[in-house]
């Protein structure tokens, strides 16, 4: 099946820092990425989706200046919190569609967890 | 975008079929029914689409009412590893642009007793 990579797996940084999640199809080509965004507890949040070679489209109440998306390649969409805060701490998720398989579904990273100090 | 509701919890013995509801009423005429599930710290897993038909596969299988504005996804026989909280999405088109991006609701969390 369909493989979806991210990098880190967890993340602690400080109050102030800008951290970068990378996600990777690894075995097909991707035009499509999403990223969410999941507090404990809750369900996972649609921030934005990224389409290659363009701008990333954002969910409304997502800051575009604080969650820069960029989706340079058919396999590699990135994620960078920008000034990171302790409210951004949260587990990060992004999925793919496959672009060949015309697969209904989305296939899903492992998930990144972030934790500012 | 069209909303799903479904029971936030349910509970299973091991080995017995569990069925998860979840109701769609605002669903249109071109939205699929995708259910994932998703264990703890960990991402969602595809478990399994459909349109109009009931559809099998070899995790589980999916009875689509007739009227569409219901389903449920039905496990066979419930192991300990399925216990997690499985989500039924609608897709979204995206008006046109073809984006496929889902919303996800509140799930229901499965728990497997032994």
């Amino acid at each position: 099946g369909a493989v979806v990579s991210q990098h880190p797996s967890r993340v602690i940084c400080k109050s102030g820092t800008s951290v970068k999640i990378e996600c990777r199809s690894l075995d097909f080509q991707a035009t499509t990425m999403f990223w969410y965004r999941q507090f404990p507890k809750q369900s996972l949040m649609l921030m934005a989706t990224s389409n290659e070679g363009s701008k990333a489209t954002y969910e409304q109440g997502v800051e575009k200046d604080k969650f820069l998306i960029n989706h340079a390649s058919l396999t590699l969409s990135t994620l960078t919190v920008t000034s990171a805060h302790p409210e951004d701490s949260s587990f990060y998720i992004c999925s793919a569609r496959d672009l060949a398989g015309g697969a209904h579904e989305q296939f899903f990273g492992p998930g990144t967890r972030l934790t500012v100090l | 975008d069209a909303k799903t509701t479904q029971p936030n919890s349910m509970e299973s013995n091991e080995e017995e079929p569990v069925h998860l509801p979840c109701n769609h009423s605002t669903i249109s005429g071109t939205d699929y029914i995708h259910w994932y599930r998703q264990l703890p710290s960990q991402g969602p897993e595809y478990v399994i689409h459909g349109l109009t038909s009931n559809v099998n596969n070899r995790m589980a299988s999916l009875a689509i009412a007739e009227d569409r504005k219901s389903s449920t996804l039905i496990l066979h026989r419930a192991t300990l590893r399925d216990a997690a909280v499985y989500y039924c999405i609608l897709r979204d088109v995206g008006g046109g642009s073809g984006t496929y991006k889902y919303i996800f609701g509140t799930g229901t969390r499965l728990k497997v007793l032994a």
